[in-house]
């Protein structure tokens, strides 16, 4: 099991560029979710699914687009970079909780930088 | 206001002594779960523990235990016997409702430990 997995691990953009952020799980999981860290902070929700063809907003989703057109892939769209998407971004998943903890389980991030 | 509160920045520690990291919540939802996630310099999330709302017994996972005050909403991490390894950032992290998780989590900005030798 690879777990969750996320390409690319770096990026540098330029303003007003586009790109895609990867997150592929073999979990099976239902859910997952998208967060951005930036420096000193905690993590912020910006898109979750809770399965195929089903998303939503989170707290900080201005400026993204995401798509689930399976269970295993979960892209983050960047559609016109700007410096304050500056951060790293951090893809997760989880099972549907029945009686036990809800775990999320985090990639390893794709680290942003936008000049 | 903050949903969830970590009130220590950083915290230095001897090895080999107990650390207590603080966490309060605030929720009006009856369910609800905490989580712990460490972060190592090498920058992934790492599970640690995990305490429901409705856990009549406070959550252990080997060197960590989860003291769960829920009238005073805090929800603090002991380490016990620390570790040079457990250098690293602490998340406090909370799911609100009886969702099952889909909702995502909401975290503290963490504390910044560090074990000395």
């Amino acid at each position: 099991n690879a777990g969750v997995t996320q390409t690319p691990k770096f990026r540098i953009l330029k303003i007003g560029q586009s790109m895609t952020l990867q997150c592929t799980q073999d979990m099976n999981h239902n859910y997952m979710y998208w967060y951005r860290q930036d420096p000193g902070m905690g993590l912020k929700l910006i898109y979750y699914s809770v399965g195929a063809g089903i998303t939503d907003k989170g707290e900080v989703p201005n400026g993204y687009n995401v798509s689930r057109s399976t269970t295993e892939d979960f892209p983050l769209r960047l559609e016109l970079a700007a410096p304050s998407q500056t951060s790293v971004y951090f893809c997760a998943s989880s099972p549907i909780a029945s009686g036990g903890p809800d775990t999320q389980y985090f990639g390893p991030g794709t680290r942003l930088t936008v000049l | 206001a903050q949903k969830i509160t970590q009130t220590q920045p950083g915290m230095f520690v001897q090895e080999k002594e107990a650390v207590t990291l603080d966490c309060t919540y605030d929720t009006s939802d009856p369910s609800y779960g905490l989580f712990w996630y460490k972060q190592p310099s090498s920058g992934e999330m790492i599970f640690l523990i995990y305490q429901g709302s409705y856990d009549q017994q406070n959550a252990t996972e080997g060197r960590y235990s989860l003291n769960f005050q829920k009238a005073r909403k805090s929800a603090n991490l002991v380490i016990s016997a620390s570790q040079l390894g457990d250098s690293a950032m602490y998340f406090c992290a909370m799911r609100e409702g009886a969702g099952g998780g889909a909702d995502g989590l909401t975290f503290g900005k963490g504390t910044h430990l560090i074990i000395q030798p």
